[in-house]
């Protein structure tokens, strides 16, 4: 299983862009890169996935370099709401869900 | 839709008194599964299944058993609980056993249940 490596906690203010990087060195072929969201008391939720280049949907950007070894998800102009754990989750999941595993995540923190 | 929906929410339990932790979904998802987070320590799978009447160990099964009569409902039941077992317990569920057929490859999650042994 690919081992992910993510800074502990972030700092931001509202209306800036966040970017928190993944690092993923053993990344196999087919393994696909999960971002995660977590609020105080509540479960995990998915914000994005990808496997190379770039990604898009109405929350997050997702890069992912050509040796595919990092990826880093971008949150454009934060507000206080998004203050929550980010996950990085690296695995082959067209094997099952079961390879996927949550590190400790990055706690961002956003100010007014 | 309620989604996945966990029972009950809180529980306080002596060392060695046994219980269920109940899970249930109305999506019609195949995959299951049960994670236990602790401070620091992320999230860590437990059991799951990928469908009725098939269940599998995760990380850390140690104390935990699971059982999937239904497609909707999976319980995770601690037979002789120990402090150790004090965290919070998260069911997650999706629509297919892997991540790429038919979906975006999404893990949905309950709110979570607070256990703790004394």
């Amino acid at each position: 299983l690919a081992k992910t490596t993510q800074p502990i906690s972030m700092d931001s203010y509202e209306g800036q862009e966040v970017n928190i990087t993944c690092s993923h060195n053993n990344i196999a072929t087919n393994d696909y890169i999960t971002w995660y969201q977590q609020f105080p008391s509540q479960g995990p939720r998915f914000i994005i996935q990808g496997y190379k280049t770039k990604v898009t949907n109405e929350v997050a950007s997702l890069f992912i370099p050509a040796d595919r070894k990092s990826s880093t998800l971008s949150l454009p102009r934060v507000s206080l709401s998004d203050t929550a754990v980010y996950y990085c989750l690296v695995g082959d999941i067209q094997t099952g869900y079961s390879t996927l595993t949550f590190g400790k995540g990055t706690m961002l923190l956003v100010s007014p | 839709n309620a989604g996945v929906t966990q029972t009950p929410k809180f529980q306080v339990l002596k060392t060695g008194q046994s219980m269920t932790l109940q899970c249930a979904q109305d999506m019609n998802h195949e995959y299951m599964s049960w994670y236990r987070q602790d401070p620091g320590m992320g999230l860590r799978l437990i059991h799951y299944s990928v469908g009725a009447g098939i269940t599998d160990q995760g990380e850390v099964p140690n104390g935990y058993n699971v059982s999937r009569s239904t497609t909707e409902d999976f319980p995770l039941r601690l037979l002789s609980a120990a402090p150790s077992q004090t965290s919070v317990y998260f069911c997650a569920s999706s629509y297919e056993v892997t991540g790429l057929i038919g979906n975006t490859g999404e893990l949905f999650f309950g709110e979570g249940s607070r256990l703790t042994v004394l």
